[in-house]
């Protein structure tokens, strides 16, 4: 199993400043990957965060709006730039411990506000 | 991604069992069919996966048709913690690329009555 923990857990931002949210592993994992979850809506996929290169980004989102880094095998950052009312949601981090492990584990999440 | 089709919301009462319904008619033979739920202001948690046989957990067990076009996640005793959206999902047996990715629909927000 894989515990996350997520900081901040939550924030209220001006529009137009940005945020960088912190996803801490308690073990090394494959892979990592960036959820976000608009008020009332189901979870989309943001990005898979790789080690070492770029993110791999889903259709919708780009890296200038949400640069991800993921420096070793237990951390990823993911920033919201320029952030507009339209970017609250929560933001969840989510990891899978191995190549061909089945489950798939998220963190508490963090709940973004923009004023 | 194949898609499910799940019911928007289903009621039931504590200490009854409950059936979650999930469609995959689409569904290819490397798919395997997951779930996931989300109680209330927490990330999702795994709750039970499967390809072709009916599978049990600790938590639920999965019911999964001949044909593959559906399945049926089963809570034996629901409690007021099983309170949740339930996600069905489809995800290929990946080895490292992206067809393996988790995408989650819409779900059931199952509603428990004590």
């Amino acid at each position: 199993s894989a515990v996350i923990s997520q900081k901040p857990s939550r924030d209220i931002c001006q529009r137009g400043t940005s945020l960088t949210i912190q996803c801490q592993v308690d073990s090394q994992v494959t892979m990592m990957f960036w959820y976000r979850q608009q008020p009332g809506q189901s979870l989309t996929l943001i990005a898979t965060a790789n080690q070492g290169s770029e993110a791999t980004y889903e259709s919708g989102f780009v890296i200038d709006k949400f640069p991800i880094s993921r420096p070793n095998l237990t951390f990823s950052t993911l920033t919201v730039s320029n952030m507009s009312p339209e970017d609250s949601s929560i933001y969840l981090c989510s990891v899978r411990t191995g190549i061909g492990k089945d489950t798939q584990y998220f963190g508490p999440g963090t709940r973004l506000t923009v004023l | 991604d194949a898609k499910t089709t799940q019911p928007n919301s289903m009621e039931s009462n504590e200490e009854e069992p409950v059936h979650l319904p999930c469609n995959h008619s689409t569904i290819s033979g490397t798919d395997y069919i997951h779930w996931y739920r989300q109680l209330p202001s927490q990330g999702p948690e795994y709750v039970i996966h499967g390809l072709t046989s009916n599978v049990n957990n600790r938590m639920a067990s999965l019911a999964i048709a001949e044909d593959r076009k559906s399945s049926t996640l089963i809570l034996h005793r629901a409690t007021l913690r099983d309170a949740a959206v339930y996600y069905c999902i489809l995800r290929a047996l990946n080895y490292g690329g992206s067809q393996g990715n988790l995408i989650f629909g819409k779900g059931t927000k199952l509603s428990v009555k004590p």
